[in-house]
């Protein structure tokens, strides 16, 4: 089973709808990450998480945000979904003070 | 101007040549450089790991960081097929966990 999932893997959503993005991970590492992905642009990070009571924006957070219900499951919400939102979303995770970030498979996300 | 730059290519090599990849960045305070490999519908995945300048190898890979000019480079040695993917840079400074990231180049390796 995959360390890092991340559902749904595929959305279809229409202007002005509210999505939900889940992530949930199995390696019990503390910190969590959200990031889209664009082309051209690479990845951009939108909230991260260091640990349930430990939350913060990223460098794009405007129109989104985030919930850390557990150590292993961190969300990110849409709460009035724009076309400029499409995009590749994917959760990352990593061990307290290292740098390597573990990827989860990603949600391609189409808003029309 | 982005912080980290990244040629998008599409680069298309045919296989068993040498595959050479780079990233220029900005920011004179990067400590640590990674490439990450994505294949297609896939996660970025952690493929090299260095610390500061100098050179890293593991298998066909070899990471170069040349902290002078700010510029790093990926070289792939007897590119397979396999090696089919989108590579990524990523950089950051020694006492932040934030992660820069290069735009990707998309790699095709052609049997």
């Amino acid at each position: 089973d995959a360390d890092v999932t991340q559902t749904p893997r595929n959305r279809i959503t229409k202007t002005g709808k509210r999505i939900m993005l889940e992530c949930s991970q199995t390696k019990g590492h503390d910190r969590m990450y959200w990031y889209r992905q664009d082309p051209g642009l690479g990845l951009r990070l939108i909230y991260y998480s260091f640990d349930v009571k430990d939350i913060n924006k990223g460098e794009i957070s405007d129109g989104y945000s985030v919930s850390r219900q557990a150590q292993a499951k961190f969300s990110l919400s849409l709460e009035s979904a724009i076309p400029n939102q499409t995009a590749l979303y994917f959760c990352a995770t990593s061990e307290r003070g290292l740098s390597e970030q573990f990827f989860g498979p990603g949600t391609r996300l189409t808003v029309l | 101007q982005k912080e980290v730059e990244q040629d998008p290519g599409p680069l298309s090599v045919p296989e068993g040549a040498i595959v050479s990849l780079n990233c220029t960045y900005s920011n004179s305070a990067f400590q640590y450089f990674m490439w990450y490999r994505q294949y297609s519908r896939k996660g970025p995945e952690l493929l090299m790991y260095t610390y500061s300048s100098g050179n890293k190898e593991d298998g066909r890979f070899t990471a170069q960081v040349d902290k002078s000019s700010k510029y790093i480079s990926l070289f792939i040695r007897d590119s397979q097929p396999s090696d089919s993917a989108t590579y990524l840079c990523a950089m950051r400074v020694s006492n932040d966990y934030k992660l820069s990231f290069g735009a990707g180049t998309t790699v095709t390796v052609r049997a």
